[in-house]
């Protein structure tokens, strides 16, 4: 069974820290997704990674695929208020989904 | 439409009562997707419509679960006999087919059985 645990659960920390989140899994996939969600929303699409050590940059967030194409991290330098959310990866065919990272930034 | 959009976006419903709850995707994607959110959770698969091919309906939790999409549009999610445990945002997703990478989300319902 495919599983993707996500890390941490959750994150609270000051405006202008960086951080980093996780999504594990010991599954290979083709590709994965990152989203973000805000309360009473859905998630909205962050990035696609594929390809196996794959960086992407989105202004201040940083995607990496692990080379193994298990694992994948979330970088944010120099968090803002407005990256509060709930993060969460998922897999191509999204069937299934992490259960996410609540990051919270302080002003 | 622009975006996906759902309806209602609130509903609440007794116990043993059917809902219904409606998706419309975007224009011309063929690919649809039922996830349910427990408060502060991932997303919890219930079921796809992939273009006019059978639907899988591997994520449904019981046969009380039950979609359609008509027309290769609008899909509505159907509850019947409602259970407390049902209570949920109920969230539906659409690409232009199942090999797209991400998804576009409607805001969802949320649905709370009293």
């Amino acid at each position: 069974t495919q599983l993707l645990e996500q890390s941490p659960q959750f994150l609270s920390i000051q405006e202008g820290e960086n951080l980093t989140v996780y999504c594990n899994s010991s599954s290979v996939f083709s590709s994965l997704q990152w989203y973000r969600q805000e309360p009473g929303e859905g998630p909205v699409l962050l990035v696609t990674v594929v390809t196996g050590g794959e960086v992407k940059k989105l202004k201040r967030l940083t995607f990496q695929f692990g080379d193994a194409r298990k694992d994948s991290s979330l970088h944010i330098t120099a968090a803002q208020p407005g990256d509060t959310g709930l993060y969460l990866c998922a897999p191509n065919y999204q069937l299934i989904w992490g259960a996410g990272t609540k990051l919270i930034i302080k002003p | 439409g622009a975006g996906v959009s759902q309806s209602p976006s609130n509903k609440v419903t007794e116990k043993g009562k059917d809902v219904e709850l409606r998706c419309d995707p975007i224009s011309g994607h063929t690919a649809l997707y039922w996830y349910r959110q427990s408060l502060g959770q991932g997303l919890e698969f219930l079921i796809y419509f992939q273009g006019n091919s059978a639907p899988d309906k591997s994520g449904l939790p019981s046969d009380r679960f039950s979609a359609e999409r008509t027309g290769g549009s609008v899909s509505t999610l159907t509850i019947q006999r409602t259970q407390q445990e049902d209570s949920a945002v109920y969230l539906c997703a659409s690409s232009r087919d199942l090999e797209s990478y991400g998804y576009t989300f409607g805001s969802g319902t949320r649905l709370t059985v009293v």
